[in-house]
C-alpha cells in the first residue's frame, strides 16, 4: 500500500516568494495533519482535518499560513509571503478515525527560505 | 500544561543491553491511546508500538515493549538487545478519544545513541 505522499521533498525558495506544499494521504484514512518540526521548537501541530473539514488550526503561526483540503485525497499547505523562519521540516500525516490506529507520517517536505 | 513529558533529552546505552525511554503524561480523558515513534536521522517518522488506556496488558512488538503504569500515568518504552540501528530520536504521543478531539499530543522526544 502506497503509504502518505507529500512534494516536493526539498524546497529552496527565496523570502517572499509562495511556497506550497502537498500531501496525498492514505486512501480511507479520516484525518489528516499538517506538522512542522524545527531543532528549537520540535514537532509543531499546525492543523488537522477531519473528513477535508478543518478541525483545528490553532497550530498555524500566523495568516501567512493556510491549509486546504479540497478532497480527501489531496491537501496542500501555503505559505506567502514566506519568511527565513518559515525554514523547518514540515510533515503530512494520516490516520484513520479508530483511536488505536496510529498516524502515518510522509517522508516530509525540508523547506529553506533564504 | 504539557501533556507528554519525555524528561531524557538524550541518552546513551551500550550495543545489546536494554534501555528505557521514559514518558508520562497529563490527562483526564478516561479514553486515550498512547504511541511511540523513532525518528532516525534520515528524517522519517516510524510508528513502533501502541498502548490503549484500557488494554490490561503492557503492548509488545518484537524487540520493543512499552511499561505502562496507568496510575503513574507513565508509558515508558523499553528496548532489548540495543542495536546500532536503534540510534535515532524517539517520540511518546497521546491521543486522546473522548475529548473528540482525536489529535495526537507529542512529547518533545529523546535522542538515544547506541555505542558498539
Amino acid at each position: 500500500d502506497a503509504g502518505v505522499i507529500q512534494s516536493p521533498r526539498h524546497e529552496v525558495t527565496e523570502m517572499g516568494q509562495e511556497v506550497t506544499l502537498r500531501c496525498k494521504p492514505i486512501s480511507g484514512h479520516d484525518y489528516l495533519f499538517w506538522y512542522r518540526q524545527t531543532m528549537m521548537r520540535g514537532l509543531e501541530l499546525l492543523i488537522y482535518f477531519n473528513n477535508n473539514v478543518p478541525i483545528d488550526d490553532s497550530g498555524m503561526p500566523e495568516d501567512r499560513f493556510s491549509a486546504k483540503m479540497p478532497n480527501a485525497s489531496f491537501s496542500t499547505l501555503k505559505i506567502q509571503p514566506s519568511e527565513p523562519r518559515d525554514s523547518a521540516v514540515y510533515f503530512c500525516a494520516s490516520s484513520e478515525g479508530r483511536p488505536e490506529q496510529p498516524q502515518h507520517f510522509g517522508d516530509g517536505t525540508r523547506l529553506s527560505i533564504l | 500544561a504539557q501533556k507528554i513529558t519525555q524528561t531524557q533529552p538524550g541518552m546513551f546505552v551500550q550495543e545489546k543491553e536494554a534501555v528505557t525511554l521514559d514518558c508520562t503524561y497529563d490527562t483526564s480523558d478516561p479514553s486515550y491511546g498512547l504511541f511511540w515513534y523513532k525518528q532516525p536521522s534520515s528524517g522519517e517518522m516510524i510508528f513502533l508500538i501502541y498502548q490503549g488506556s484500557y488494554d490490561q496488558q503492557n503492548a509488545t512488538e518484537g524487540r520493543y515493549s512499552l511499561n505502562f503504569q496507568k496510575a503513574r500515568k507513565s508509558a515508558n518504552l523499553v528496548i532489548s538487545a540495543s542495536q546500532l540501528g536503534d540510534s535515532a530520536m524517539y517520540f511518546c504521543a497521546m491521543r486522546e478519544v473522548l475529548t473528540g478531539t482525536y489529535k495526537y499530543i507529542f512529547g518533545t522526544g529523546t535522542r538515544l545513541k547506541v555505542l558498539a
